[in-house]
C-alpha cells in the first residue's frame, strides 16, 4: 500500500531564505506528484504537479523535483516571504489505475518577517 | 481558472439531524471526491466518483452517503450527525485521465455537529 510522508512536520525561518519541503513516497509506481498549499481554515491550492516521465517543474519561485526510483519529491522555495507562509502537502497518484490519490501529513511553514 | 464551490464555509448541526453538504464543479471533471481533514489524521477519503449515478466508498465511507445526479454536483450526505463527524470537509474534482491531470478542491466546509 502507498504511504507518503513529509519531513520536516514543521519548519520556521526567516524572511530571505532559500528552503526545501522534502516528500517520500514507498512505491515508485506512480503517474504523478502533486505539491498543494493550504491556509488555515482553507481547501488546498494545486501548485505544481509532476508527471512521472519527468524530472522537475517550476513555477515562478517554486521549483519541484522527482526521483521515481528513490521515491522522493522535494519542493525548493527560493527568496521565502511571510506569505509563504502555510501548509504544504504533496500527493500522489499511484500507478494501478483506479487507486486514490495518497496524500503525505504536510509540512506547516512559518517565514518570519 | 476550475471553481470547485462548496456551498457552505461553516456549518453548525445538531445530534441525530441529517445534513446535506453541496459540491459543484465548472470545468465538466469526471472525477469527483469527497475527504475530511482532521488534526494529526491528515485527509481521508469518504467517496469518490467517477461518472453520473457513479459512486465508489472511500477509506471511511460509514454514516455518510452521496448522490451525484448531475456531472457537475457531488453531495455528501450526513444520514444522523454525531459529533465524531465534527471536521473539515473538502471537496475535489479532476479529469479523466492519468497524466498531467491536477486535482483542484473547494474552499472546505468546517462542520461542527453539537
Amino acid at each position: 500500500k502507498q504511504e507518503v510522508t513529509q519531513i520536516p512536520a514543521a519548519l520556521s525561518v526567516p524572511e530571505g531564505e532559500n528552503l526545501v519541503l522534502n516528500c517520500s513516497f514507498t512505491d515508485s509506481a506512480i503517474y504523478n506528484l502533486q505539491w498543494f498549499r493550504q491556509d488555515p481554515g482553507k481547501g488546498l491550492t494545486s501548485l505544481l504537479l509532476i508527471q512521472s516521465s519527468q524530472r522537475e517543474q517550476t513555477s515562478g519561485r517554486l521549483n519541484a523535483s522527482l526521483d521515481k526510483s528513490s521515491g522522493r519529491s522535494t519542493l525548493y522555495i527560493a527568496a521565502s516571504q511571510p506569505g509563504d507562509s502555510a501548509t504544504y502537502l504533496c500527493a500522489v497518484r499511484p500507478g494501478n489505475y483506479g487507486q486514490n490519490f495518497v496524500f503525505g501529513p504536510g509540512t506547516r511553514l512559518s517565514v518570519l518577517p | 481558472d476550475v471553481k470547485v464551490t462548496q456551498s457552505s464555509r461553516y456549518l453548525v448541526k445538531r445530534t441525530g439531524e441529517k445534513v446535506f453538504l453541496e459540491c459543484v464543479q465548472d470545468m465538466d471533471h469526471e472525477n469527483m471526491f469527497w475527504y475530511r481533514q482532521d488534526p494529526g489524521l491528515g485527509l481521508r477519503l469518504i467517496y469518490f466518483s467517477y461518472d453520473v449515478k457513479m459512486k465508489e466508498k472511500g477509506d471511511i465511507p460509514e454514516g455518510y452517503s452521496v448522490s451525484r445526479e448531475k456531472k457537475e454536483r457531488f453531495s455528501l450526505i450526513l444520514e444522523s450527525a454525531s459529533t465524531n463527524q465534527t471536521s473539515m470537509y473538502l471537496c475535489a474534482s479532476t479529469p479523466l485521465g492519468i497524466g498531467n491531470e491536477k486535482l483542484f478542491f473547494g474552499s472546505g466546509t468546517q462542520l461542527s455537529v453539537l
